[in-house]
């Protein structure tokens, strides 16, 4: 069964430092998303994207955040300067299409900020 | 605010037990409508989409009330490897999916 795959599975960086979550999502989907889950707290939504561009951000999507797709297969969330609060499990997830299609979620990429 | 709420638990039931999870939503225009599970510190999985008129996957039976702005989970017959957090999801805009902080259940010999 195709799965979204996401890289590393854990991050740990100090304070103020770039980091960059990769994420493989499903090969035939069009529509990409990056969700984060801090401990003991709700799936939080950040971000969607389709056709190279956001289709959708929340509150928490600052500039601070960006996403790119920079090939055929790799969607990626950078995170320019990173505080103490931005630890948390980060999940890519990916759709065929928008509406009532289901999002299929990676296996998160824990991040931690020292 | 778009909130999703749902009873945090823990539900402890013994196996073979039938358990019941509400959820409420506070958006009226929210489009669609599932239940995810998710296992300690993995991802969230999808269990079920909700139709009003009401769906059942096996031991599993959803139900949806627009007017009310309620969504619930049956569970019959809990198995052990049921243990886990419900989450109750609502797709309120184009595609952002609003979550409940989920409800713990956890199935015992």
């Amino acid at each position: 069964e195709p799965e979204v795959t996401q890289t590393p599975s854990h991050q740990v960086t100090q304070m103020g430092q770039e980091v960059i979550l990769r994420c493989v999502p499903i090969s035939n989907h069009l529509y990409f998303y990056w969700y984060r889950q801090i401990l003991g707290q709700k799936v939080e939504f950040l971000v969607s994207f389709y056709n190279n561009e956001i289709s959708e951000k929340s509150e928490i999507f600052d500039d601070q955040f960006s996403v790119e797709r920079p090939d055929g297969s790799n969607f990626t969330l950078k995170i320019r300067s990173t505080k103490l609060e931005d630890s948390a499990m980060y999940f890519c997830a990916s759709s065929e299409a928008v509406g009532k299609e289901t999002q299929y979620f990676g296996p998160g990429t824990r991040l931690l900020v020292l | 605010r778009k909130e999703v709420e749902q009873d945090p638990g823990p539900f402890n039931v013994p196996e073979g037990a039938t358990v019941a999870f509400n959820c409420t939503y506070s958006n009226s225009a929210s489009q669609s409508f599932f239940w995810y599970r998710q296992d300690c510190r993995k991802e969230p999985k999808l269990l079920m989409s909700v139709y009003s008129s009401g769906n059942e996957d096996g031991r599993f039976t959803a139900q949806l009330n627009r007017a009310s702005q309620y969504i619930s989970l049956l569970i019959r017959d809990s198995k052990l490897s049921d243990s886990a957090t419900y989450l109750c999801v609502v797709r309120d805009g184009y595609s952002t999916l609003t979550f409940g902080k989920g409800t713990m259940l956890l199935v015992s010999p």
